[in-house]
């Protein structure tokens, strides 16, 4: 099967522990991507990649960190800096970053702070 | 501010019956508008992806119009379907990056 994964589809963490959402691509790409939706909101970019070692922030990058290390991969950190991480985070991929290119999404991870 | 907004925020529709989804946008520069399902706590999955110069297109009975004087789209689904219950995402990608603004979705709920 070719496409996006990420895991865990649950997650639940303590205040002031960092936890680090997997996403894995099969698909080739060299851009990838990830967001945060919030209920009643569009989804926000927080990081994004174009190629292998490199990363960009995106609109909301505070209190996150990634690392590009292969193709195929590209793990999101939440860190205890973060002050509001509960959310659905959402991984994307697309050939590259030009514009009309079509990013494709992985099922999601739902974080929860207890 | 570069915004793109939907409405209605939510709509019940009984099966069988057509809907229409509203999306107008302040995207500048302007690059493609997409539209995308997203199934509850699954990721979204496109459904179709218009550029400036396209006025429609269709993807099985999903329709979608653009007018780019107006800045305004729709989305047009035909006898729906209980599993066209979900979020429509309308997307606007700014520039010649593959920047994506997203608006906040509409809920749709098909009843039987």
């Amino acid at each position: 099967d070719g496409g996006i994964t990420q895991s865990p589809k649950y997650l639940f963490r303590k205040e002031g522990q960092n936890v680090t959402l997997s996403c894995e691509q099969n698909l080739n790409h060299d851009a990838m991507y990830w967001y945060r939706q919030d209920p009643g909101q569009g989804l926000r970019l927080i990081y994004y990649s174009q190629i292998v070692n490199d990363f960009q922030k995106g609109d909301i990058a505070e209190g996150y960190s990634v690392s590009r290390e292969k193709k195929e991969s590209f793990p999101l950190t939440v860190t205890s800096a973060q002050k509001n991480p509960t959310a659905f985070y959402l991984c994307a991929s697309s050939i590259d970053r030009v514009a009309k290119n079509e990013q494709f999404f992985g099922p999601g991870t739902r974080l929860t702070v207890l | 501010k570069n915004q793109v907004e939907q409405s209605p925020q939510s709509l019940i529709i009984l099966e069988g019956k057509n809907c229409t989804l509203q999306c107008n946008y302040t995207v500048s520069p302007f690059s493609n508008l997409r539209w995308y399902k997203q199934d509850t706590g699954r990721g979204p999955v496109s459904l179709t992806i218009m550029t400036f110069s396209e006025n429609t297109k269709s993807n099985g009975r999903y329709t979608a119009t653009l007018d780019a004087d107006t800045k305004q789209s729709s989305l047009h689904i035909t006898a729906s379907q209980l599993s066209d219950s979900a979020s429509y995402i309308c997307v606007v990608s700014e520039g010649g990056y593959n920047k994506l603004i997203f608006g906040a979705g509409t809920r749709l709920a098909v009843h039987p």
